[in-house]
């Protein structure tokens, strides 16, 4: 089974300052995504950034961008410039298609709670 | 602005009162998900449905349903709620099921059992 894991339950960082969540995962699958979203307190889950596993370079939107490393299964998200409004949990997900079924599984980490210190 | 609403965001119930949540979305997408997050935990998928096709997951209590009357709305009920049900309930929707396919969120039902 695929497992997603976040070692960092909890992280802070200071406002306009850089932060780095990290994430693995475990897959013997090649064709795959994966997916950072953000869950603000108190308000629904949004995508931040995706990466199709085939693609080898690395996904940006804005101030988000990740390091994907396929080989040593690792998919980390760095925020640059941190702004208040960053603060949330963060989940990464990982989805591929089910072993021997023809639908799709999203696989969620337990999550990183992001602290931004003004 | 096109979204994903679920009502109500807080509800509570008794222990073995049956309960409704409900979900309905604007985005005309085609794939409805509930997923179950409890304190701390990562959200796990319950059950899906394609269009009309409903898909429940291996692990999904028995004590789980879901409706889909129609493409807007989508519904979760819990017949038998025990204290172990309590936790948010998310409702998600994606225009379809391929592999890259982003999933819009709800903001979420919280569930209390009494």
């Amino acid at each position: 089974a695929q497992t997603v894991t976040q070692s960092q339950p909890e992280m802070s960082v200071q406002e306009a300052e850089t932060v780095t969540l990290s994430c693995t995962y475990d897959t013997s699958e090649s064709d795959y995504y994966l997916f950072w979203y953000k869950q603000p307190p108190s308000r629904q889950m949004i995508l931040v950034i995706r990466q199709e596993a085939y693609k080898q370079q690395n996904a940006t939107e804005n101030r988000f961008s990740v390091n994907f490393q396929k080989a040593a299964k690792s998919f980390s998200l760095k925020i640059s410039d941190s702004q208040l409004g960053d603060a949330a949990m963060y989940f990464c997900a990982y989805r591929s298609r089910i072993s021997g079924a023809g639908s799709y599984q999203l696989t969620f980490g337990k999550g990183t709670k992001l602290s931004v210190i003004p | 602005d096109a979204m994903v609403i679920q009502n109500p965001r807080y509800q509570v119930t008794q222990f073995g009162k049956p309960v409704t949540l409900s979900c309905s979305q604007t985005l005309n997408h085609n794939v409805m998900y509930w997923y179950q997050q409890k304190s701390s935990q990562a959200p796990k998928l319950l059950f899906h449905y394609y269009d009309k096709d409903f898909n429940n997951e291996a692990d999904t209590p028995d004590n789980f349903q879901s409706r889909r009357p129609n493409t807007s709305f989508c519904f979760l009920d819990i017949r038998s709620p025990g204290l172990g049900d309590a936790a948010m309930y998310l409702c998600a929707t994606s225009r379809d099921v391929g592999l890259g396919e982003t999933q819009y969120f709800g903001p979420g039902t919280r569930l209390l059992v009494l």
